[in-house]
């Protein structure tokens, strides 16, 4: 089975540019979270998606950054303009929406650099 | 607000000794826990969960172990081994939503 796909794996830009990532969920998981991941502050919830509506935004940081789910097989996690302190590891992860208890399955992250 | 909390960053153990990771959380609302490994460069991996009608749920060598009324749980690792060594996340839902990861703890065992 595949996994949750990200992409790019690695992406460096300079300060200022629009930077998108990308998911795929697994084939019938109709739930997904972009996460950040940090020294400072661990991994952070930033959205999440239920039947590609979002459920909860609040731990999106700024208006820089915006999230769709525009079909139940691709996202878009979307900063602009980017900052050198959006520096982070994101990841995306799904999960079977309805089921109780079931764990999430992330994808190998998108390990972002902004210069 | 941290609603789950790993307050060791670190822990180095021998190999065949016993690891205990902890974590602690402070939303009583809680009602099911989880423990995810983190390799470098690669996404977190799920471990083993627990409900909180449990208080102890067991996987092989990994065993986690929940005190509702201390609001901890803990993860036992036993015998450790070296390919056992990654990042270690501690995570809690309710009612089937999203999921607060700690900080995590990085487990390092030694030859």
């Amino acid at each position: 089975d595949a996994g949750v796909i990200q992409s790019p794996r690695h992406e460096v830009t300079e300060m200022g540019q629009e930077v998108t990532l990308r998911c795929k969920p697994i084939s019938g998981h109709n739930s997904l979270f972009w996460y950040r991941q940090t020294m400072m502050r661990g991994l952070e919830l930033l959205i999440y998606f239920n039947n590609n509506v979002p459920i909860d935004d609040s731990g999106m940081p700024e208006d820089r950054f915006s999230a769709k789910m525009p079909n139940a097989s691709f996202s878009t996690l979307k900063i602009q303009p980017s900052e050198p302190r959006d520096s982070a590891v994101y990841f995306c992860a799904s999960r079977p929406v309805g089921y109780s208890n079931q764990p999430q399955h992330f994808g190998d992250g998108t390990r972002l650099s902004i210069l | 607000d941290q609603q789950v909390k790993q307050n060791s960053p670190s822990l180095s153990v021998q190999e065949g000794r016993i690891s205990i990771l902890n974590c602690d959380y402070t939303n009583s609302m809680f009602d099911y826990f989880l423990w995810y490994k983190k390799y470098p460069a690669e996404g977190p991996t799920f471990l083993i969960s627990i409900s909180s009608i449990k208080d102890k749920n067991e996987d092989g060598r990994f065993t986690v172990f929940l005190n509702k009324s201390a609001k901890h749980l803990s993860l036992h690792i036993v015998p450790s081994q070296p390919g056992d060594s990654a990042v270690y996340f501690c995570a809690a839902s309710y009612n089937n939503n999203d999921m607060r990861f700690g900080a995590g703890t990085r487990l390092t065992v030694k030859p």
